[in-house]
């Protein structure tokens, strides 16, 4: 079965500094990965997606995860924290490969607060 | 950019009550998606829709939920009887033909509070 663990439930680091958000999963198959972060009173936004393509993804506002199969790990990271970066990050595994009637299975989100 | 939007933004209903959770899905999707996440709990997908019928659902998902697009805009999730249990946010997603779970588009959510 499908399942991601997030390893850490609150992350706290200055503005300017590095952000890393571990990430592992577990998949019986080659997993789609994505990694979600929701504002206060904001949705879900989808910050990045790993479909079997590069292993290196890119996605919005700096942020990048890497896919790392031996380890099995979708660690985010980013270079140097803003204020505006404090939100909640979820990290997904879609249940199937890709397709319209797939579920996401969610972590149970890590906290990012960015000190001044 | 294109929103999902959902209404209301916090629910407060009394245990038994019915209560519907609206959502207005981005206009040209054609999959939809509900999930809920009691506080403290991981996100956890509900049931999705697609054409007019559910294409899955979740072990959550029993005979007290339902779904619905009355009218070609809006997309409604009925909880039949509320439980204490129920109490969660709710959220709404939609995405485009052939993106599906790839690219969904969630709304703010819906706070529904059982007392």
């Amino acid at each position: 079965a499908q399942s991601v663990t997030q390893l850490d439930s609150h992350v706290s680091v200055s503005e300017g500094t590095p952000v890393l958000l571990r990430c592992n999963y577990s998949s019986s198959y080659s997993p789609s990965l994505f990694w979600y972060v929701q504002h206060p009173n904001k949705g879900l936004q989808l910050l990045l997606k790993y479909t079997s393509a590069a292993t290196l993804v890119k996605g919005i506002n700096g942020f990048e995860a890497e896919f790392k199969k031996s380890e099995t790990s979708f660690h985010l990271t980013k270079p140097s924290a803003h204020m505006s970066d404090a939100a909640e990050y979820f990290c997904v595994v879609s249940l199937y490969g890709s397709g319209n009637t797939g579920k996401l299975i969610f972590g149970q989100g890590t906290t990012l607060q960015v000190k001044p | 950019e294109p929103e999902v939007t959902q209404t209301p933004s916090h629910q407060v209903t009394q245990m038994g009550q019915e209560v519907i959770l609206r959502c207005v899905p981005i206009s040209n999707h054609l999959y939809f998606y509900w999930y809920r996440q009691i506080l403290g709990q991981k996100v956890e997908f509900l049931v999705s829709f697609y054409n007019n019928e559910i294409s899955e659902k979740s072990e959550i998902f029993d005979d007290q939920f339902s779904v619905e697009r009355p009218d070609g805009s809006n997309f409604t999730l009925k909880i039949r009887s509320t439980k204490l249990e129920d109490s969660a946010m709710y959220f709404c997603a939609s995405s485009y033909p052939g993106q599906g779970v790839e690219k969904l588009f969630f709304g703010s959510g819906t706070q529904l509070s059982v007392l």
